[in-house]
Protein backbone atom coordinates (compact mmCIF):
# COMPACT_ATOMS: atom_id res chain seq x y z
CA UNK A 1 0.00 0.00 0.00
CA UNK A 2 1.63 3.32 -1.30
CA UNK A 3 2.16 5.85 2.01
CA UNK A 4 2.24 9.67 1.89
CA UNK A 5 4.27 11.82 3.88
CA UNK A 6 3.75 15.69 4.26
CA UNK A 7 6.40 17.75 5.39
CA UNK A 8 7.50 21.56 5.75
CA UNK A 9 8.00 24.14 8.22
CA UNK A 10 5.15 24.20 11.08
CA UNK A 11 5.36 28.05 11.59
CA UNK A 12 5.01 30.65 8.52
CA UNK A 13 5.00 34.51 9.09
CA UNK A 14 2.03 36.78 7.41
CA UNK A 15 2.26 37.76 4.17
CA UNK A 16 5.25 35.16 3.07
CA UNK A 17 5.18 31.57 0.93
CA UNK A 18 3.91 28.58 2.49
CA UNK A 19 5.83 25.06 0.76
CA UNK A 20 5.09 21.85 1.39
CA UNK A 21 6.18 18.92 0.34
CA UNK A 22 4.60 15.52 -0.19
CA UNK A 23 6.85 12.25 -0.38
CA UNK A 24 5.37 8.97 -1.98
CA UNK A 25 6.75 5.41 -0.84
CA UNK A 26 5.86 3.71 -4.14
CA UNK A 27 7.98 5.09 -6.56
CA UNK A 28 5.85 2.92 -9.13
CA UNK A 29 2.94 5.31 -8.19
CA UNK A 30 4.40 7.80 -10.64
CA UNK A 31 1.13 7.44 -13.40
CA UNK A 32 -1.19 8.87 -10.50
CA UNK A 33 -2.53 12.00 -9.47
CA UNK A 34 -2.37 13.82 -6.54
CA UNK A 35 -4.37 16.12 -4.29
CA UNK A 36 -3.67 19.01 -1.60
CA UNK A 37 -6.46 19.55 1.04
CA UNK A 38 -6.31 21.54 4.18
CA UNK A 39 -8.26 21.71 7.26
CA UNK A 40 -8.37 24.72 9.49
CA UNK A 41 -8.72 24.04 13.21
CA UNK A 42 -12.30 23.07 14.54
CA UNK A 43 -13.31 23.32 10.74
CA UNK A 44 -14.14 21.38 7.75
CA UNK A 45 -12.11 19.94 4.70
CA UNK A 46 -11.02 22.35 2.06
CA UNK A 47 -10.02 21.26 -1.42
CA UNK A 48 -6.77 23.09 -2.28
CA UNK A 49 -6.43 21.40 -5.86
CA UNK A 50 -5.59 18.55 -7.99
CA UNK A 51 -2.25 17.76 -9.50
CA UNK A 52 -2.26 15.38 -13.01
CA UNK A 53 0.19 12.63 -13.63
CA UNK A 54 1.40 14.94 -16.31
CA UNK A 55 1.64 17.83 -13.86
CA UNK A 56 -1.48 19.50 -15.46
CA UNK A 57 -2.80 21.52 -11.92
CA UNK A 58 -6.40 22.75 -10.80
CA UNK A 59 -6.88 24.70 -8.31
CA UNK A 60 -9.86 26.27 -5.71
CA UNK A 61 -10.91 29.15 -7.36
CA UNK A 62 -10.78 30.72 -4.02
CA UNK A 63 -7.02 29.91 -3.88
CA UNK A 64 -5.97 29.88 -7.70
CA UNK A 65 -4.12 33.15 -7.42
CA UNK A 66 -1.86 32.40 -4.96
CA UNK A 67 -1.54 28.75 -5.35
CA UNK A 68 1.11 26.69 -7.21
CA UNK A 69 1.63 22.91 -7.17
CA UNK A 70 4.46 20.56 -9.00
CA UNK A 71 5.40 17.27 -9.58
CA UNK A 72 8.81 15.88 -9.58
CA UNK A 73 8.77 12.08 -10.12
CA UNK A 74 12.26 11.91 -10.22
CA UNK A 75 11.86 12.02 -6.16
CA UNK A 76 8.28 10.91 -5.76
CA UNK A 77 7.30 13.94 -4.83
CA UNK A 78 4.86 16.48 -5.28
CA UNK A 79 4.97 20.13 -3.60
CA UNK A 80 2.76 22.60 -2.71
CA UNK A 81 3.20 26.62 -2.38
CA UNK A 82 0.82 29.25 -1.18
CA UNK A 83 1.70 32.68 -1.41
CA UNK A 84 0.76 36.17 0.83
CA UNK A 85 -0.51 33.91 3.58
CA UNK A 86 -2.38 35.39 6.59
CA UNK A 87 -4.00 34.03 9.68
CA UNK A 88 -6.89 32.55 7.70
CA UNK A 89 -4.29 29.78 6.16
CA UNK A 90 -3.92 28.35 9.24
CA UNK A 91 -3.84 24.77 9.04
CA UNK A 92 -3.86 21.18 8.53
CA UNK A 93 -2.47 20.47 5.32
CA UNK A 94 -2.90 16.84 3.80
CA UNK A 95 -1.67 15.33 0.56
CA UNK A 96 -3.58 12.50 -0.83
CA UNK A 97 -3.53 10.33 -3.99
CA UNK A 98 -6.45 11.12 -6.42
CA UNK A 99 -8.60 8.36 -8.57
CA UNK A 100 -10.60 9.90 -11.01
CA UNK A 101 -12.08 9.38 -14.84
CA UNK A 102 -14.76 8.33 -16.62
CA UNK A 103 -17.32 10.43 -19.05
CA UNK A 104 -20.73 10.74 -18.05
CA UNK A 105 -20.04 9.53 -14.60
CA UNK A 106 -17.10 11.75 -13.72
CA UNK A 107 -15.66 10.15 -10.63
CA UNK A 108 -13.23 11.49 -8.46
CA UNK A 109 -11.55 10.83 -5.12
CA UNK A 110 -9.19 10.37 -3.03
CA UNK A 111 -8.08 6.87 -2.21
CA UNK A 112 -4.80 7.49 0.05
CA UNK A 113 -4.01 9.84 2.73
CA UNK A 114 -1.16 11.30 4.39
CA UNK A 115 -1.07 12.23 8.23
CA UNK A 116 -1.11 15.78 7.77
CA UNK A 117 0.91 18.26 8.60
CA UNK A 118 0.13 21.45 10.90
CA UNK A 119 0.87 24.84 9.69
CA UNK A 120 0.55 28.54 11.46
CA UNK A 121 0.59 31.47 10.17
CA UNK A 122 1.43 33.85 12.50
CA UNK A 123 4.65 36.58 13.16
CA UNK B 1 -17.50 28.16 -0.02
CA UNK B 2 -19.39 24.26 0.81
CA UNK B 3 -22.68 23.55 -1.53
CA UNK B 4 -22.97 20.63 0.14
CA UNK B 5 -25.08 20.67 3.51
CA UNK B 6 -25.03 18.14 6.04
CA UNK B 7 -26.96 17.71 9.25
CA UNK B 8 -24.12 19.22 11.87
CA UNK B 9 -24.64 16.39 13.85
CA UNK B 10 -26.70 12.39 14.54
CA UNK B 11 -26.41 10.45 17.75
CA UNK B 12 -27.66 6.41 18.14
CA UNK B 13 -27.63 4.06 20.86
CA UNK B 14 -25.13 0.58 20.44
CA UNK B 15 -26.20 -1.66 17.60
CA UNK B 16 -28.82 0.89 15.97
CA UNK B 17 -28.55 2.58 12.64
CA UNK B 18 -28.43 5.64 11.54
CA UNK B 19 -28.21 7.64 8.19
CA UNK B 20 -26.74 10.86 7.43
CA UNK B 21 -27.95 12.95 4.23
CA UNK B 22 -25.88 15.03 2.03
CA UNK B 23 -27.67 17.78 0.13
CA UNK B 24 -26.30 19.19 -3.82
CA UNK B 25 -27.31 20.56 -6.68
CA UNK B 26 -27.25 19.68 -10.74
CA UNK B 27 -23.62 20.51 -10.83
CA UNK B 28 -22.13 18.56 -8.21
CA UNK B 29 -24.61 15.67 -7.01
CA UNK B 30 -26.47 15.56 -9.68
CA UNK B 31 -23.92 15.25 -12.16
CA UNK B 32 -20.91 13.38 -10.75
CA UNK B 33 -20.64 10.27 -8.68
CA UNK B 34 -20.43 11.11 -4.80
CA UNK B 35 -17.58 9.72 -1.92
CA UNK B 36 -17.70 9.53 1.79
CA UNK B 37 -15.08 10.18 4.00
CA UNK B 38 -14.61 9.11 8.00
CA UNK B 39 -12.40 11.37 10.37
CA UNK B 40 -11.80 10.20 13.88
CA UNK B 41 -10.40 13.23 16.07
CA UNK B 42 -6.81 14.27 15.35
CA UNK B 43 -6.59 11.62 12.59
CA UNK B 44 -6.98 11.87 8.48
CA UNK B 45 -9.81 11.31 6.46
CA UNK B 46 -10.09 7.73 5.31
CA UNK B 47 -12.18 6.84 1.91
CA UNK B 48 -15.30 5.04 3.00
CA UNK B 49 -17.44 4.80 -0.01
CA UNK B 50 -16.66 6.15 -3.37
CA UNK B 51 -18.70 6.35 -7.04
CA UNK B 52 -21.90 6.55 -4.88
CA UNK B 53 -22.26 3.29 -3.59
CA UNK B 54 -19.12 1.27 -3.66
CA UNK B 55 -17.17 0.30 -0.36
CA UNK B 56 -13.66 1.25 -0.16
CA UNK B 57 -11.05 -1.57 0.62
CA UNK B 58 -10.84 -2.92 3.82
CA UNK B 59 -14.40 -0.66 5.04
CA UNK B 60 -16.86 -2.53 7.40
CA UNK B 61 -19.99 -3.41 5.16
CA UNK B 62 -22.18 -1.54 8.21
CA UNK B 63 -21.33 1.36 5.83
CA UNK B 64 -23.46 1.63 2.84
CA UNK B 65 -23.89 4.81 0.31
CA UNK B 66 -26.77 5.52 -1.80
CA UNK B 67 -27.85 8.78 -4.17
CA UNK B 68 -30.77 9.61 -5.81
CA UNK B 69 -31.07 13.48 -7.87
CA UNK B 70 -29.26 15.92 -5.97
CA UNK B 71 -29.13 14.30 -2.81
CA UNK B 72 -26.95 11.44 -1.24
CA UNK B 73 -27.04 9.67 1.99
CA UNK B 74 -24.62 7.54 3.88
CA UNK B 75 -25.93 4.56 6.31
CA UNK B 76 -24.31 3.10 9.30
CA UNK B 77 -25.74 0.09 10.60
CA UNK B 78 -24.88 -1.89 14.03
CA UNK B 79 -23.80 1.00 15.18
CA UNK B 80 -20.01 0.77 17.41
CA UNK B 81 -18.30 2.92 19.84
CA UNK B 82 -15.44 3.04 17.03
CA UNK B 83 -18.06 4.73 14.38
CA UNK B 84 -17.57 8.03 16.53
CA UNK B 85 -16.52 10.31 14.54
CA UNK B 86 -16.47 13.07 11.00
CA UNK B 87 -18.25 12.21 8.49
CA UNK B 88 -17.86 14.23 5.15
CA UNK B 89 -19.70 13.87 1.85
CA UNK B 90 -17.57 15.25 -1.37
CA UNK B 91 -18.17 15.29 -4.97
CA UNK B 92 -16.66 17.25 -7.78
CA UNK B 93 -18.45 20.36 -9.10
CA UNK B 94 -18.45 21.04 -12.94
CA UNK B 95 -19.68 24.68 -12.20
CA UNK B 96 -16.27 25.76 -9.93
CA UNK B 97 -14.06 23.16 -11.74
CA UNK B 98 -13.63 21.80 -8.32
CA UNK B 99 -14.20 19.32 -5.62
CA UNK B 100 -16.28 20.36 -2.70
CA UNK B 101 -16.66 18.91 0.51
CA UNK B 102 -19.78 18.58 3.13
CA UNK B 103 -20.45 20.33 5.77
CA UNK B 104 -20.18 17.49 8.02
CA UNK B 105 -21.73 15.34 10.49
CA UNK B 106 -20.20 14.39 13.91
CA UNK B 107 -21.35 10.76 14.86
CA UNK B 108 -22.00 10.41 18.30
CA UNK B 109 -23.05 7.01 20.07
CA UNK B 110 -25.10 6.91 22.97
Amino acid sequence: QVQLQESGPGLVKPSETLSLTCTVSDASSSASSWSWIRQPPGKGLEWVGYLSYSGRATYNPSLKSRVTMSLDTSKSQFSLRLSSVTAADTAVYYCARVKSGGGVDFYYYMDVWGTGTAVTVSS
Amino acid sequence: QSMLTQPPSVSEAPRQRVTISCSGSSSNIGDNTVNWYQQVPGKAPKLLIYYDDLLASGVSDRFSGSKSGTSASLAISGLQSEDEADYYCAAWDDSLNGYVFGTGTKVTVL
